[in-house]
């Protein structure tokens, strides 16, 4: 049973550029959030996603969008890149029902 | 808002010996989960252990247990018998439990080393 599985494992883009990450949630699961991980620190809610739509949001900015697709899978959408978002970026899925199932994350670098 | 702190940022022990990692939380709230994922280089974090805060029995996986203090808002996790591939970062997290809110949030983290 595959797990989460995001896409690509790496990244580098330039500043000001646009960036499309990619999520598959776990077989079964329906809900789909990100995190943003800066090095050293413990990961920080971006948004979650649950019907195709975004139902929760942390406190990132409108650079920060998403979608949801009707097979679950999800992506991650970061406008106008800053040296700031360089970081990995985390997908789970599931609820707290079970505990959380997450991917290996998207390491994106800016520069 | 809900803040999960974590005092040790490095923890150290000896294989086969038994370690605590610490974990407090600050919440005004009563239903609640709490969780503990351990991040390896690879960096996938994966679920170690889980607690319903409305549960007053400890949770226990294994080797891996925790002390859950709910009037002191303290989540420990005991790791017993610490083997070579327990290394990794290992996160406190919390999820307030009320509908449609899966956010968690997380420590800074405890790098813990396994001494052969």
């Amino acid at each position: 049973d595959a797990g989460v599985t995001q896409s690509p494992t790496h990244l580098i883009k330039t500043r000001g550029q646009q960036v499309t990450l990619r999520c598959s949630p776990k077989s079964g699961h329906d809900t789909v959030s990100w995190y943003q991980q800066a090095l050293g620190q413990g990961p920080q809610f971006i948004f979650q996603y649950y019907e195709e739509e975004e139902r929760q949001r942390g406190n990132f900015p409108d650079r920060f969008s998403g979608h949801q697709f009707p097979n679950y899978s999800s992506e991650l959408n970061v406008n106008a890149l800053l040296l700031g978002d360089s970081a990995l970026y985390l997908c789970a899925s599931g609820g707290r029902n079970y505990g959380y199932t997450f991917g290996s994350g998207t390491r994106l670098t800016v520069v | 808002a809900q803040t999960v702190t974590q005092s040790q940022p490095e923890m150290s022990v000896q294989e086969a010996e038994t370690v605590t990692l610490s974990c407090t939380y600050d919440t005004s709230e009563s239903d609640y989960y709490l969780f503990w994922y351990k991040q390896p280089p690879s960096r996938q974090m994966i679920l170690v252990i889980r607690q319903e805060a409305y549960k007053q029995q400890n949770a226990t996986e294994n080797r891996f247990s925790v002390n859950f203090q709910k009037a002191a808002k303290s989540f420990s996790l005991k790791i017993s018998d610490s083997q070579l591939g327990d290394a990794a970062m290992y996160f406190c997290a919390y999820n307030l439990g009320d509908f449609g809110n899966e956010k968690l949030t997380f420590g800074t983290g405890t790098r813990l080393t396994i001494i052969p």
